[in-house]
């Protein structure tokens, strides 16, 4: 079944405690993007890859790092997490200007 | 960067009626998509059209693009309550894919 895995899908943890949220396509894609979903301000994006090696900032990449070592996955890094970085976390990828395929979501709580 | 933005914000019909959702955005574009939510869960794709496309048909689904006013539509005919969701317009142009804000569409039964 072609999917978007992403973990956790839940979690809580405090300020400053390293954490790595995972995502896994397995539909050979070359965009993945990571979004993150605040009420009232929709989806924004945090940083996308169009292919292996090759990351971009989106709009709000503060506080956060990806790394894109193989095509299938594509984690997202928070080295110092904030509090301001609870959120709610999608990833998503397709072909190049093809329509996305999105992760079920990991709900982040910051302490 | 270009973003689509969805009017309303919110919509509430019943059950049977028809619902519309628009979208505006302000720069050149390749295509134009739209997404669902529904609560707290992952975005699914509905319809994509293209900058040379005028309307789109999918089921119950029918999108019209407007690129000299630089807006769209998703009209949902006879909304049923399981289409109660989020609906997102997304625009794609030399950037990556870039979201709205959303309209939130209540059905009720």
């Amino acid at each position: 079944e072609a999917q978007v895995t992403q973990n956790p899908r839940y979690l809580i943890t405090v300020t400053g405690k390293k954490l790595t949220v995972t995502c896994s396509q397995n539909m050979n894609h070359e965009y993945m993007s990571w979004y993150r979903q605040d009420p009232g301000l929709g989806l924004r994006q945090i940083y996308y890859s169009m292919n292996v090696e090759v990351t971009d900032k989106g709009d709000v990449p503060e506080g956060y790092k990806v790394s894109r070592k193989e095509k299938r996955n594509f984690p997202l890094i928070l080295e110092s997490p904030s509090p301001n970085q609870t959120s709610l976390y999608f990833c998503a990828s397709s072909l190049i200007a093809g329509e996305l395929f999105f992760g079920e979501g990991s709900r982040l709580t910051v302490l | 960067s270009q973003q689509g933005e969805e009017d309303p914000q919110a919509l509430s019909i019943q059950e049977g009626e028809n619902a519309t959702m628009n979208c505006s955005y302000k720069t050149s574009i390749n295509n134009l998509q739209w997404y669902r939510q529904n609560s707290g869960r992952g975005l699914v794709h509905l319809i994509l059209i293209r900058s040379n496309e005028r309307e789109k048909h999918s089921g119950r689904l029918r999108v019209t693009l407007d690129t000299s006013k630089k807006s769209s539509s998703l009209l949902i005919t006879a909304s049923r309550a399981a289409d109660t969701a989020s609906y997102f317009c997304a625009t794609r142009g030399n950037t990556p894919l870039v979201f709205g804000k959303g309209t939130r569409l209540s059905v009720i039964a």
